[in-house]
């Protein structure tokens, strides 16, 4: 186990359905990520916080919203989705976002989420 | 060029045999490198940390030329068990947040 726990595992929505994927960490670490993995696509980055502040809005569409309470929980909230957004969202945390190591990424499980 | 690049192979390999992945990277001023392991519906999980002079973790050797900006893996008496996609990793730095950018990911299959 690495830490870091993701609900649900699978997600199945409509274009017109709202839904949030949770992401929580027990490593005590201060960053947290949101990626997306699509087929034969190497991982992109979507949204990072620090401390628990958005340090990056990786030129995602408004219709992933993320939300991050506290150092520990990172949401990624969901609404009027298309197809080609289904993938896998997978959130990772690290101590710090660079320095000595501390960038060390460790992901959770992932969610997959097919959007008809 | 692509912020880093690897060979998807896949690259089929008989168990035993030796195998080597190579990885270009294109931001000079990176400082920290990494490979990941990613298992087929699974997570990527950190395989080893790269350092300048090169390391070894068991069958695994990693080495860096920052002249070249290239990173590669050699894995060595390959198992079954080294089936998986392995990442090549590399810290994203300058401008707003930090952070790591992946490559695509290098496809190995070891054969019985």
């Amino acid at each position: 186990e690495t830490g870091v726990t993701q609900t649900p595992r699978h997600l199945v929505m409509g274009m017109t359905n709202k839904k949030s994927l949770k992401c929580e960490q027990h490593l005590g670490h201060n960053a947290m990520y949101w990626y997306k993995q699509s087929a034969k696509k190497p991982l992109e980055l979507m949204f990072v916080y620090n401390f628990k502040e958005q340090t990056e809005n990786n030129s995602v569409p408004s219709r992933f919203s993320p939300e991050c309470p506290n150092s520990s929980h990172l949401f990624l909230h969901l609404h009027t989705l298309q197809p080609e957004d289904s993938a896998l969202y997978l959130c990772a945390s690290s101590r710090a976002l660079a320095g000595g190591g501390q960038e060390t990424q460790y992901f959770g499980p992932g969610t997959r989420l097919l959007v008809l | 060029r692509k912020e880093v690049e690897q060979d998807p192979g896949p690259f089929n390999v008989p168990e035993g045999a030796t195998v080597a992945f190579n990885c270009t990277y294109s931001n000079s001023a990176s400082q920290s490198f990494f490979w990941y392991r990613q298992d087929c519906r699974k997570e990527p999980k950190l395989l080893m940390s790269v350092y300048s002079s090169g390391n070894e973790d068991g069958r695994f050797t990693a080495q860096l030329n920052r002249a070249s900006q290239y990173i590669s893996l050699l894995i060595r008496d390959s198992k079954l068990s080294d089936s998986a996609t392995y990442l090549c990793v590399v810290e994203r730095t300058g401008g707003g947040a930090d952070g790591l950018t992946f490559g695509k990911g290098t496809h190995l299959i070891i054969q019985p």
